[in-house]
Formats: C-alpha cells, structure tokens, sequence
C-alpha cells in the first residue's frame, strides 16, 4: 500500500497571504494525484487532479505541482472560505489512499 | 445537475450489520464509477471500495475484505454499501464518491453529503 503523507500537519496563516502545501508518497505514481477541500461539515470538494489540472470551477489561485513522489498545492492569496482542511489521494495504485490533511487555520 | 444522495443516519450495536445506499442523479450513470470512502470523528479519509456502472468490477480494499459488499442497481441508478459485524472503530461519516469510467482516473468530483453511523452499545 503506497504512504501518503502531508505536511504539516497545521498551516496558521493571515488572509492574502500565500500558502504552499505539501504531499509526499512512497513510491512514484506519475502524475496520478488529485487535491481537496473540505471544510467544516461538509464532504470534501475537488480541487486539482492528474497533480496540476484545475477541476471545473476551481479558482485560479489554487495550482498544483509536482510528479512521481512529492507534490504541492499553492494558494496564491488566501480568502476567508480557503480556510479548511486540504487532503491529497493518489490514484496510480491500489488501494486509493489519501493523505492525512492540513489544516489551514487563521493566524 | 450531479447529484449523489445518501440515505440518512444510522444508529447501530455492536456486531450489527449496516447498509447505506446512494442514489445517482443528473448524469449517466454508466459513465462512472461509485466509490465509498469513510471519514472517522477529527480524522481524515479512507478509501474502502468501488462498484464499476454495470457491476461487473467491484474492488475493495484488504482491511475490508470480507466485511464490506458493495451492490447497485442500474433500474434505480443506486448504489448500496454494506458493513457487517460492526465494532465502535466503525463510528464514522460515510460517503459515496464518483470517479469516471477510464483507467488511471479515480479521482472523485462529485460527493454524497454523508451519511453518519454511530456504533454503540
């Protein structure tokens, strides 16, 4: 089973500010990741897949970067509803596994 | 528009069996996977498995094996998880989840609102 892993574990910052987020995994799965949002009480929400495509509707300040083990989500600005937990999944092997989260919390 | 909509809240004990299931809406429902993936108290998401449109691919992951059945029903486009044996670890938010029908592309861009199952004595 491939190890997801995301760091840290908790963000704490000021809005418009510019937040980078981790995501490593144990073996190389190309660029088979996807990210999410979740915020409180509800489902999660897709952001980005095949590690840097915006899914319908996403703002443009989300992107996604990287390939085979370790990839990253930037938000270039915070806003006021971008404070929520962000999780990984890789899709290349199974099982599907999601990384553990980061919370983005306000400074 | 898309919709995936769960059944509502259960209450179960120990060692009970649990069925959840997940209607599909506004979209054709033989172009998508469904996957369930669940969601324990402060903790963050587990993939447990996924029905192909037709039912003819079913997948579970190894820690469920054995205790999870995923159906569906193609006449009412819904899709039945269930659980069995149930322990208080198995307290969680389930949600189904779609994927599209192509290799190599299990992400999900469509969620169920939830369905909250709480295991206690």
């Amino acid at each position: 089973e491939i190890v997801t892993t995301q760091s840290p574990a908790t963000l704490s910052v000021s809005p418009g500010e510019r937040v980078t987020l981790s995501c490593g995994v144990s073996q190389s799965v190309g660029t088979n990741l996807a990210w999410y949002q979740q915020r409180a009480d509800q489902p999660p929400r897709l952001l980005i897949y095949g590690a840097s495509i915006r899914a319908t509707g996403i703002p443009a300040r989300f992107s996604g970067s990287g390939s085979g083990t370790e990839f990253t989500l930037t938000i270039s600005s915070l806003l006021s509803e971008d404070f929520a937990v962000y999780y990984c999944q890789q899709y290349d092997h199974w099982p599907l596994t999601f990384g553990g989260g980061t919370k983005v919390e306000i400074k | 528009q898309v919709q995936l909509v769960q059944s509502g809240a259960e209450v179960k004990k120990p060692g009970a069996s649990l069925k959840v299931s997940c209607k599909a809406s506004g979209y054709s429902f033989k172009s998508y996977y469904i996957h369930w993936v669940r969601q324990a108290p402060g903790q963050g998401l587990e993939w447990m498995g996924l029905i192909s449109p037709g039912g003819d691919t079913i997948t579970y992951a190894q820690r469920f094996q054995g205790r999870v059945t995923v159906t569906g029903d193609t006449s009412t486009n819904t899709v039945y998880m269930e659980l069995s044996s149930l322990r208080s670890e198995d307290t969680a938010m389930y949600y189904c989840a779609r994927s599209v029908f192509t290799p190599h592309s299990h992400w999900f861009d469509s969620w169920g609102q939830g369905t909250l199952v709480t295991v206690s004595p």
